[in-house]
């Protein structure tokens, strides 16, 4: 069955440091992959999504994805982060049914 | 629009107490979804509705049943609440379902019924 890793649980930066949280799923083929951002005590948003064409995906508030098909990877990235992107993010994958990664918790110092 | 709405926002129950979450959405979506939360372990799916009359287990769903009340509600229930239901619980809605390969799959998301279970 699908999985989806995202191996960075808890990252901390300071703020205007640079960005990368990994995300890796398990098999190939036709997929849609996600990134959602949870802030402290709201519900889960989308940041940006991979459906098709350009593997280079960006996103709201400066966020951007590359899809790397051979790699099975679907990165996040930001150049330089905001004491407000202190949130979990969550990859996800869709083949036939959506799989959800275990998260990431990023926080960021002032 | 209002999105996803979840009720309650919080709910504290004793162990063998029942409770239903609720879940509605306005956007028209065919389907819907029952997630829990728990630290360290990211969102797993518990109920999922395909369509309207339809329902299918997910990855954790034992202790629970769902009911799609009809195209815009779906009901997660708790017959005896148990300490380990203790969580987050967020309710999802999509245009479409996962396995139709053509749709993105991009998910709307409620904001969340905190349950404690003592």
């Amino acid at each position: 069955a699908q999985s989806v890793s995202q191996h960075n649980h808890h990252v901390i930066l300071s703020e205007a440091a640079s960005l990368e949280l990994g995300c890796n799923y398990s098999y190939g083929g036709t997929v849609n992959l996600f990134w959602y951002v949870q802030y402290p005590g709201q519900h889960l948003q989308l940041l940006l999504k991979y459906f098709s064409g350009d593997p280079l995906v960006k996103g709201i508030k400066g966020f951007e994805a590359e899809f790397i098909k051979s790699k099975f990877s679907f990165n996040l990235r930001k150049p330089s982060v905001q004491w407000s992107d202190t949130a979990e993010y969550f990859c996800a994958v869709k083949d036939d049914k959506i799989i959800f990664g275990k998260g990431t918790r990023l926080h960021i110092l002032p | 629009n209002a999105g996803v709405t979840q009720t309650p926002k919080f709910q504290v129950l004793k162990t063998g107490q029942s409770m239903t979450l609720q879940c509605a959405q306005d956007m028209n979506h065919n389907s819907m979804y029952w997630y829990r939360q728990d630290p360290g372990m990211g969102l797993r799916l518990i109920y999922y509705s395909a369509s309207e009359g339809t329902t299918d287990k997910g990855e954790v769903p034992n202790g629970y049943n769902v009911s799609r009340l009809n195209k815009r509600e779906f009901s997660l229930r708790l017959e005896s609440a148990a300490p380990s239901q203790t969580s987050v619980y967020f309710c999802a809605s999509s245009e479409e379902p996962p396995f139709l390969r053509d749709r993105d799959g991009e998910q709307y998301f409620g904001p969340g019924t905190r349950l404690t279970v003592t």
